[in-house]
């Protein structure tokens, strides 16, 4: 079984902080992803890495930066915290090639709290 | 103009009812067609999924893909308390980088 995780499932952080958000998957998946999800907005897509140090902007990039040093793990990061970056983020990782119409396995997601 | 639209509902109905879920989409490039499902506090898990126009059946499940009207749908057949989850409808072109465009998500509760 593919698995994802992610290093907290709750986070409160106080305004300006710097926050580190890990995901790691164990099954040797190319691509990684971050989104952050809202009521109403569905899963908005943040970054994305199709290779080790390799990263692409998604639709709402801005605040946030991403790290992918080792295949298995990817980084978010929020430089300074906002209460609108108050949210659920869920990592998700994704193999090359056809899969299950290129099947993303999620991450349980953690709930960022920003004061 | 959201490239993905879907319902935010709430959706709630009797067991044993069958359910239907939609989404609208304005780019005709999407080739991919997919389904999660996602429970309270986990992650989304991948239901079905149809490669371009067509319908697809899996028990209790049926998506159903109208490129032409760019419409897609999940049957839910004699739907159990268990279904109580929030569907997200989720679409990609042919290109290789594997991002998904998703809907809002409908939260169905099945009440016993």
């Amino acid at each position: 079984d593919v698995k994802v995780t992610q290093s907290s499932r709750y986070l409160v952080k106080r305004t300006g902080e710097k926050v580190f958000l890990e995901c790691v998957q164990d099954m040797d998946h190319e691509n990684m992803f971050w989104y952050r999800q809202d009521p109403g907005l569905g899963l908005r897509l943040i970054y994305f890495s199709y290779d080790v140090k390799m990263k692409e902007k998604g639709d709402i990039p801005e605040g946030y930066s991403v790290s992918r040093e080792k295949k298995e793990r990817f980084s978010l990061i929020l430089e300074s915290a906002s209460t609108n970056q108050t949210s659920m983020y869920l990592c998700a990782s994704l193999p090359s090639g056809t899969g299950r119409g290129y099947e993303q396995y999620f991450g349980p997601g953690t709930r960022l709290t920003v004061t | 103009q959201k490239e993905v639209e879907q319902d935010p509902g709430p959706l709630s109905v009797p067991e044993g009812a069958i359910v239907s879920l939609n989404c609208t989409y304005s780019n005709s490039a999407f080739q991919y067609f997919m389904w999660y499902r996602q429970y309270s506090r986990k992650g989304p898990e991948l239901l079905m999924y149809t490669y371009s126009s067509g319908n697809k059946e899996d028990g209790r499940f049926t998506a159903q893909v109208d490129k032409s009207s760019k419409y897609i749908s999940l049957f839910i057949r004699d739907s159990q308390p268990s279904d109580s989850a929030t569907y997200l409808c989720a679409m990609r072109g042919s290109g290789n980088t594997g991002k998904l465009i998703f809907g809002q998500g409908t939260t169905l509760q099945v009440k016993p």
